[in-house]
């Protein structure tokens, strides 16, 4: 079975711009996460997706948005992109509806703004 | 809120020492626990999980045991090997969906 996949593995971005990140599921995991790794701040929850619908969000401005499809897949969205969202982007998908299950990682978008 | 705290890092050991990462949580409810690594360039793998105060998690030769009264999580390895050298995150999940709270992580650097 084909883990999680994201796509780009890395990009560099000029402040100001806007950013796509794409994530693709283990097939048949309908919810998606994601969440931001920096050295400074750790790793911190952006928003996760079940069915298409935003099911928990984390603390980050509105610059930050994500959208899931009917496939699963999922984009997050970074729009005037800031020096200080350089880091790894991380998703990671999970098997079922079921609370706190164990979520399955990709191996992450690195974005670097300049 | 909720919360978790993990020892500093990094943790420098020689190889077939024993390794303890102590990891206490403050959470609003009942949460799960799990331990996570990341190996240098990778994303997050799930190491081990409980679900319940005093299952004890278990995968590679790692453990961990949910303590509800100390709140903690501390994660074991009887001899540890240079493979393992990767950064270890605890973390705990409460609530409705999977999402997670993180400590800061600890690095492991272990010496052949």
């Amino acid at each position: 079975k084909a883990g999680v996949t994201q796509t780009p593995r890395y990009l560099i971005k000029t402040r100001g711009q806007q950013v796509t990140l794409s994530c693709s599921p283990i097939s048949g995991h309908r919810s998606v996460s994601w969440y931001q790794q920096t050295p400074g701040q750790g790793l911190q929850f952006l928003f996760e997706y079940f069915s298409e619908t935003q099911r928990n969000k984390g603390n980050f401005p509105g610059r930050f948005s994500g959208r899931q499809f009917s496939n699963s897949r999922s984009e997050m969205n970074v729009s005037t992109l800031e020096l200080g969202d350089s880091a790894l982007y991380l998703c990671a998908s999970s098997p079922h509806e079921g609370a706190r299950t164990e979520a399955f990682f990709g191996q992450g978008t690195r974005l670097t703004v300049v | 809120g909720n919360s978790v705290t993990q020892m500093e890092g990094p943790v420098t050991l020689s190889e077939e020492a024993f390794l303890t990462i102590n990891c206490t949580y403050t959470a609003t409810g009942y949460p799960s626990l799990f331990w996570y690594v990341q190996y240098p360039g990778e994303g997050l793998q799930l190491l081990l999980k409980a679900t319940k105060a005093d299952d004890k998690g278990s995968n590679k030769g790692f453990e961990a045991t949910y303590r509800k009264e100390t709140t903690s999580f501390h994660l074991e390895k009887g001899s540890v090997q240079v493979s393992d050298s990767a950064v270890y995150f605890c973390a705990l999940s409460v609530g409705a969906g999977n999402m997670l709270t993180f400590g800061g992580g600890t690095r492991l650097m272990v010496k052949p």
